[in-house]
């Protein structure tokens, strides 16, 4: 079956744009966890989505929202962009999540920030 | 909140040497689970421990689960250079969340 689809996977934007990064996960799997990762902090947890219902929040200021579809893809918005914000923003879907089952990871989006 | 601290940041080995990193959650888990993600790549599920003492291979790696269900390890025997990648342990970090170690960078000299 197919995999976790990101898209788009590089990105350039410039401070004060906005961006939004989408998710497909895969077939049947309603959870869809998003991450941020950067050289110096490792993996950090945005939020994670079940069934279109946003279940926990990682520590991120409010420019970074997320929502899910009815059909379990998911999209991530980040407003008012700062140089901070470059990272690779990977998506991961679940069965169940909550870190009960594996996660499958996306190829991640690239986003850079300037 | 739950914390999951993972050692060493970072490790150079020579080709054939074994390799181990460790893993140590603030909390009790209900189960670890292990990732490698290879450079440019992205993190690839490799296996879940659920059971207190639970030890599992696959060929040259070797996970274990503390008897506490707090800490975790895996182990690479003599090592290859496809073993190269950063190596995440991760748990359930309550109300529905994955919290990721921060890694173990593998290298290795050919």
């Amino acid at each position: 079956k197919a995999g976790v689809t990101q898209t788009p996977r590089y990105l350039i934007k410039t401070r004060g744009q906005q961006v939004t990064l989408s998710c497909s996960p895969i077939s049947g799997h309603r959870s869809v966890s998003w991450y941020q990762q950067t050289p110096g902090q490792g993996l950090q947890f945005l939020f994670e989505y079940f069934s279109e219902t946003q279940r926990n929040k990682g520590n991120f200021p409010g420019r970074f929202s997320g929502r899910q579809f009815s059909n379990s893809r998911s999209e991530m918005n980040v407003s008012t962009l700062e140089l901070g914000d470059s990272a690779l923003y990977l998506c991961a879907s679940s069965f169940t999540g909550g870190g009960k089952t594996e996660a499958f990871f996306g190829q991640g989006t690239r986003l850079t920030v300037v | 909140g739950q914390q999951v601290m993972q050692i060493p940041q970072y490790q150079h080995v020579q080709e054939g040497e074994d390799f181990t990193t460790y893993c140590n959650s603030s909390t009790t888990l209900s189960n670890i689970q292990w990732y490698k993600q290879r450079p440019g790549g992205h993190p690839v599920f490799l296996i879940q421990l659920v059971k207190s003492g639970e030890v599992k291979k696959q060929k040259r790696l070797t996970f274990q689960f503390g008897e506490a269900k707090k800490n975790s390890s895996l182990h690479i025997t003599a090592t290859q250079t496809t073993d190269v990648g950063t190596y995440f342990c991760a748990g359930p970090g309550g109300a529905q969340k994955l919290v990721f170690g921060q890694g173990t960078r593998l290298t290795i000299n050919p």
